[in-house]
């Protein structure tokens, strides 16, 4: 199966800090990237996704950039909120099985008051 | 909007045991996937069903199975029952077609093999 690395595995911020996650892929037939945001005892949800035309997208807080050359791209929380504390899931998709997920290991999120 | 809705949400069997899950997509979504979430292994894809018919399938074994009725309901199916496939089942429903349309999860089935 094809992989997804993602890093870091957990990750500490305080209230207002930027909190950056990082995924890298290696199958080339990739071609659509979402992030998802999971909270326990909750199905995954997509947060924000970007397609490899472009090198970044922004919604409100959450920014993904994309490295084509490099096959990594990553999350940044700006404002990081208490709210946020969860789990971040990167994830990929080739166009052949648009719906078939690589998702990485995941990144839990804890964001202090 | 209701959302896609798992049944039942907690099951608990013994090794050598089958278990049958149920989905209900979104309604007018005709494409559901099926994930295992797991700590050691993350969130691993099964397969998807859209408009009756499986269109990808991961990297599980045969005991692991899976149909769609006419309704886009979802079942999935995992014969002997092994320790190893206690999990969190997790179904995705999308309008499907061939573009990256979003995929809803539900809450999942939290299945427990002893």
């Amino acid at each position: 199966q094809q992989q997804v690395k993602q890093s870091p595995q957990s990750l500490i911020v305080q209230k207002g800090g930027i909190s950056i996650i990082n995924c890298a892929y290696e199958n080339t037939a990739f071609d659509y990237f979402p992030w998802y945001q999971q909270f326990p005892g909750k199905g995954p949800a997509l947060l924000i996704a970007i397609r490899p035309d472009v090198s970044e997208k922004k919604e409100g807080r959450f920014t993904i950039s994309f490295n084509k050359s490099a096959k990594q791209f990553s999350l940044h929380i700006m404002d990081s909120q208490p709210g946020d504390s969860a789990t971040y899931f990167c994830a990929a998709t080739p166009s052949g099985s648009a719906r078939q997920l690589t998702f990485g290991s995941g990144t839990q999120l804890t964001v202090l008051p | 909007k209701a959302g896609v809705t798992q049944t039942p949400r907690y099951l608990i069997k013994t090794r050598g045991q089958q278990v049958t899950l149920s989905c209900s997509p979104i309604s007018g979504h005709r494409s559901v996937s099926w994930y295992q979430q797991t700590p050691g292994q993350g969130l691993q894809f099964l397969f998807e069903y859209f408009s009756e018919t499986q269109r990808n399938k991961g990297n599980f074994p045969g005991r692991f199975s899976g149909r769609q009725f006419s309704n886009s309901r979802s079942e999935m199916n995992v014969s002997t029952l092994e320790l190893g496939d206690s999990a969190l089942y997790l179904c995705a429903s999308s309008r499907g077609g061939g573009t990256h349309n979003e995929q809803f999860f539900g809450p999942g089935t939290r299945l427990t093999v002893l």
